[in-house]
C-alpha cells in the first residue's frame, strides 16, 4: 500500500459526459501528479500540482483541468467525454524534497470508461 | 525531448533461469531513473532510484545497474510472484514529470 488513494476505483459514462477524479496523496506529501494510462500509449504525464498551485503541464487536453484543495487532495475533471478517453488515471505523490529523486508514489488508480 | 525505450516488450522465463531487462534513456540532465514495477490493473509500485552511472541497488531477487545511456534490471533466480511489468521512467533536473518507457512485461512460468 503506497498511502495514496484514488476514487472512485471503476468509473463508466457514456460520451460528452463529465466525471471527477479524487486523490488524497500520502500523509505529508505536497506534490500531486495525474497520470493517464492507455493501453497503446503507457504512462503519459498530465498535470503537477504543488501546495495547491499548479507546477507542471503535460499532454492535458483542454477538455481536462485538476486542482488541488487546501487539504491537499486532488480533482482531476474530465468533461466532454469521448470514447478515447477510456484509460488508467492514476494519481501519485511525492515529498518534493530538495535533493534526492523526488520518487513519486502512485495510487490504484481509476479506471474509466466512456461508451 | 526525454525518451525511455524498454526491451525487449515481453519475456517469458522458466523459474530460476535468471535475466535482464533493457531501459535505453536520452535525457537533458539525468535527475534520476526510476524503476517501478505493475501489477494488471494496479498502480505502479516504486521499486529503485538510480542517480548516477555506475550506482547499483539491490532488492531481493533484483538488481538494478546504471549507465549513462541506458540501465538494467537483471532478476536472479525468479519466481513466478515475479511476474509484473517492469517500468522504466526518468526525471531531468528541468522538471518534475517522470518520462516513462512502455514497459517489459515478464512471466515467470512454474
Amino acid at each position: 500500500d503506497s498511502g495514496v488513494t484514488q476514487t472512485p476505483k471503476h468509473l463508466i459514462t457514456a460520451t460528452g459526459q463529465r466525471v471527477t477524479l479524487r486523490c488524497s496523496p500520502r500523509s505529508g506529501d505536497l506534490s500531486v501528479y495525474w497520470y493517464q494510462q492507455s493501453l497503446d500509449q503507457g504512462l503519459q504525464f498530465l498535470i503537477q500540482y504543488y501546495n495547491g498551485e499548479e507546477r507542471a503541464k503535460g499532454n492535458i487536453l483542454e477538455r481536462f483541468s485538476a486542482q488541488q484543495f487546501p487539504d491537499l487532495h486532488s480533482e482531476l475533471n474530465l468533461s466532454s467525454l469521448e470514447l478515447g478517453d477510456s484509460a488508467l488515471y492514476f494519481c501519485a505523490s511525492s515529498s518534493d524534497r530538495t535533493s534526492g529523486g523526488n520518487e513519486q508514489f502512485f495510487g490504484p488508480g481509476t479506471r474509466l470508461t466512456v461508451l | 525531448e526525454d525518451q525511455v525505450t524498454q526491451s525487449p516488450e515481453a519475456l517469458r522465463l522458466q523459474e530460476g533461469e535468471s535475466s535482464s531487462l533493457n531501459c535505453s534513456y536520452t535525457v537533458s540532465g539525468l535527475r534520476g531513473l526510476f524503476w517501478y514495477r505493475q501489477d494488471p490493473g494496479k498502480g505502479p509500485e516504486f521499486l529503485f532510484t538510480l542517480y548516477s552511472a555506475g550506482e547499483e541497488k539491490e532488492k531481493e531477487r533484483l538488481k538494478a545497474t546504471l549507465t549513462k545511456k541506458e540501465s538494467f534490471l537483471h532478476i536472479t533466480a525468479p519466481k513466478p510472484e515475479d511476474s509484473a511489468t517492469y517500468l522504466c521512467a526518468v526525471r531531468n533536473f528541468g522538471n518534475e514529470k517522470l518520462t516513462f518507457g512502455t514497459g517489459t512485461r515478464l512471466t515467470i512460468i512454474p
